[in-house]
């Protein structure tokens, strides 16, 4: 089992380009998540989705930010224009829900770490 | 918010029981308490949940009092590998989102 993809690892970008991060979920999991940690704010939500429909986006903190899932596969995190203060560590994670309480376990990805200057 | 209380961080020497505790004085009868660790660099890792009876796996176990506002998790023989940040969580039934609070991080002493 490959686990969670995600890509790029690292990424280092000037101010106001755009960044695209990318994850692969496990292969039969229907549910994925977008988390960003960063020292101040720890592990934060920002989006989830259920069957590739977005459910919960309130994370998102704003329109500068856009997820996407077009297919149970992929899913992509974009933000345009970036800033300085999104510097940090993006992860995925995904899980089968509903399922079993085990089944439901969330698993993450390596995380892609942001930087912009 | 996190409906988890936690110490910020503890130690524990290599090869002892490491006993990580967490308030959930609030939890309510269908959330389950969920433990994840992260370590350094990496994504969190699921170790362990449970309800209200006593749990336990590979990892570590998992003792839940029985008023259930709060638990102790246990890993058995600490080795270095286990320096890390815990995360105490509690997460409804037939709920999908985990909020993460601050954890505990417990450094392992040689």
């Amino acid at each position: 089992d490959a686990g969670v993809i995600q890509s790029p690892r690292h990424e280092v970008t000037e101010m106001g380009q755009e960044v695209t991060l990318r994850c692969k979920p496990i292969s039969g999991h229907n549910s994925l998540f977008w988390y960003r940690q960063t020292m101040m704010r720890g592990l934060e939500l920002l989006i989830y989705f259920n069957n590739n429909v977005p459910i919960d986006d309130s994370g998102m903190p704003e329109d500068r930010f856009s997820a996407k899932m077009p297919n149970a596969s992929f899913s992509t995190l974009k933000i345009q224009p970036s800033e300085p203060r999104d510097s940090a560590v993006y992860f995925c994670a995904s899980s089968l829900f509903p399922g079993t309480r085990k089944r439901e376990t969330q698993y993450f990805g390596p995380g892609t770490r942001l930087l912009v200057l | 918010d996190a409906k988890t209380t936690q110490p910020p961080s503890m130690d524990c020497a290599e090869g002892r029981a490491a006993n990580l505790p967490c308030n959930h004085s609030t939890i309510s009868g269908n959330e389950y308490v969920y433990w994840y660790r992260q370590i350094h660099s990496q994504g969190p890792q699921y170790i362990i949940h449970g309800l209200k009876n006593n749990e336990t796996n590979e990892m570590a176990s998992l003792i839940i009092t029985e008023d259930r506002k709060s638990s102790t998790l246990i890993l058995p023989h600490a080795t270095l590998r286990d320096t890390a940040v815990y995360y105490c969580i509690v997460r409804a039934n037939r709920d999908d989102k985990i909020i993460f609070g601050k954890g505990t991080r417990l450094h392992i002493l040689p």
